[in-house]
């Protein structure tokens, strides 16, 4: 397995409902970051949440940590045809200065 | 809203060419980085640079790469002789502070190079 593995890998849902990917890593981290990645464009960055906080809401974004269990979750309620996007995953080590991302979920909102 | 812009947004070269990537980060923005993206892989991490030295590499990032931060605005990456497998869209990213340090990167839209 590698750093920042997320699942599900695809998942199509309807206008309306709520969405959830989690993520999985194996080292210590820093922060946990998820990104959105539009077909063809570069990663634009959604949230943050620190290796010292468990829940974090931004807008219709919920992100929680548990740091015992090496994972995170990324909710998306009452989630939007726009949504339609691949989501990643990225962890920052305590040193050093790069993102590990995961594999991403591949996210259809169908209207 | 201040973004990172690279050019060209499709750059297609001949195996054994070199080719430059050119990239204008966000302008109060001190740590630059190089990632890429293999066709329907992750998000990989090349170079980082700050101060105008390389901070970290990866393993990808071998004696074909450099990087060049030539004046004030653009941060450049030269490889010097491409081949098949360095086809992938390159993203370069910048950020206010260090990473590690709860500093969000703020990414390009990419250059997709195809190595033929």
């Amino acid at each position: 397995s590698q750093q920042g593995e997320e699942d599900p890998q695809a998942l199509s849902i309807q206008e309306g409902e709520n969405a959830t990917m989690n993520c999985s890593y194996k080292t210590s981290i820093n922060n946990l970051q998820w990104y959105r990645q539009n077909s063809g464009r570069g990663l634009v960055h959604l949230i943050l949440i620190r290796s010292n906080e468990r829940e974090k809401h931004s807008g219709r974004l919920r992100v929680t940590l548990d740091t015992s269990k090496k994972s995170s979750s990324l909710l998306i309620t009452a989630s939007r045809a726009a949504d339609t996007a691949s989501y990643f995953c990225a962890t920052e080590p305590y040193s050093g200065s790069r993102l590990t991302f995961g594999e991403g979920t591949q996210l259809t909102v169908n209207p | 809203e201040p973004e990172v812009t690279q050019t060209p947004s499709h750059q297609v070269t001949q195996m054994g060419q070199e080719v430059i990537l050119r990239c204008v980060p966000i302008s109060n923005h001190l740590y630059f980085y190089w990632y890429r993206q293999i066709l329907g892989q992750k998000v990989e991490f090349l170079v980082s640079f700050y101060n105008n030295e390389i901070s970290e590499k990866s393993e990808i990032f071998d004696d074909q790469f450099s990087v060049e931060r030539p004046d004030g605005s653009n941060f450049t990456l030269k490889i010097r002789s491409t081949k098949l497998e360095d086809s992938a869209m390159y993203f370069c990213a910048s950020s206010l502070g260090p990473a590690g340090y709860n500093s969000p990167l703020h990414f390009g839209n990419g250059t997709r190079l195809t190595v033929t």
